[in-house]
């Protein structure tokens, strides 16, 4: 079993739909959880980082861990073209440890 | 964040010779990474480079493999050495947050390595 497990997608919706973007991981010891967003060719770039449960908001992402179930998600609201890319969930168990990430759910978003 | 050059940003390569890739940070940061990422798969973490010690390898990946030079706190090298087909992949450098010290990673740009 890997340690995160995401959907590859893709994931394909209209300008302005609800995204959401899901991880499942199976280490109870994580704590940090991480969303990168890479564009075809280049590196991935931080999206949100959150801390042990609960929401992060910033702008139209949402970061939501729910610990007891091992889950985590992303909300992009009024999802726009230039959010078409590959959404990377990523974890690790201590500050500035090893990272463990998901495979990554390739997003297209329809003009 | 952290401006990271990485170079080359794509080679293709004739299998059994060696690529040294090289990482450029603009701002001095303790810990940097190496990653490679295979088509359609996640990103596996090779090994951490720290500056003045020899670099921690994760399970799979040695030394006389994938050999990493960290001369100073803005620069490191990866090799792949004796490369095969199966060496080809993204290879990607990271670092820490050197402004907050907290735990986001950075990514340059990846080398995109073809081996034939």
């Amino acid at each position: 079993q890997k340690e995160v497990e995401q959907d590859p997608g893709p994931l394909s919706v209209p300008e302005g739909a609800i995204v959401s973007l899901n991880c499942t991981y199976s280490n109870s010891a994580f704590q940090y959880f991480m969303w990168y967003r890479q564009y075809s060719r280049k590196g991935p770039e931080l999206l949100m980082y959150t801390y042990s449960s609960g929401n992060k908001e910033d702008g139209r992402f949402t970061a939501q861990v729910d610990k007891s179930s091992k889950y985590i998600s992303l909300f992009i609201r009024d999802s726009q073209p230039s959010d078409s890319a590959t959404y990377l969930c990523a974890m690790s168990e201590h500050n500035f440890n090893k990272f463990y990430f998901g495979s990554g759910t390739k997003l297209n978003v329809k003009p | 964040s952290a401006v990271i050059s990485q170079k080359p940003s794509r080679d293709i390569c004739q299998r059994g010779t060696s690529l040294t890739i090289q990482c450029q940070v603009d701002s001095q940061v303790t810990m940097m990474f190496w990653y490679r990422q295979q088509p359609g798969q996640s990103l596996t973490l090779i090994a951490t480079a720290n500056q003045g010690s020899e670099a921690t390898y994760e399970s799979g990946f040695v030394i006389d493999k994938f050999p990493i030079s960290r001369p100073n706190l803005t620069f490191s090298t990866l090799t792949v050495s004796n490369m095969s087909p199966e060496d080809s992949s993204i290879y990607l450098c990271s670092v820490g947050n050197p402004a907050r010290q907290a735990n986001e990673a950075f990514f340059g740009q990846g080398t995109r390595l073809t081996v034939v």
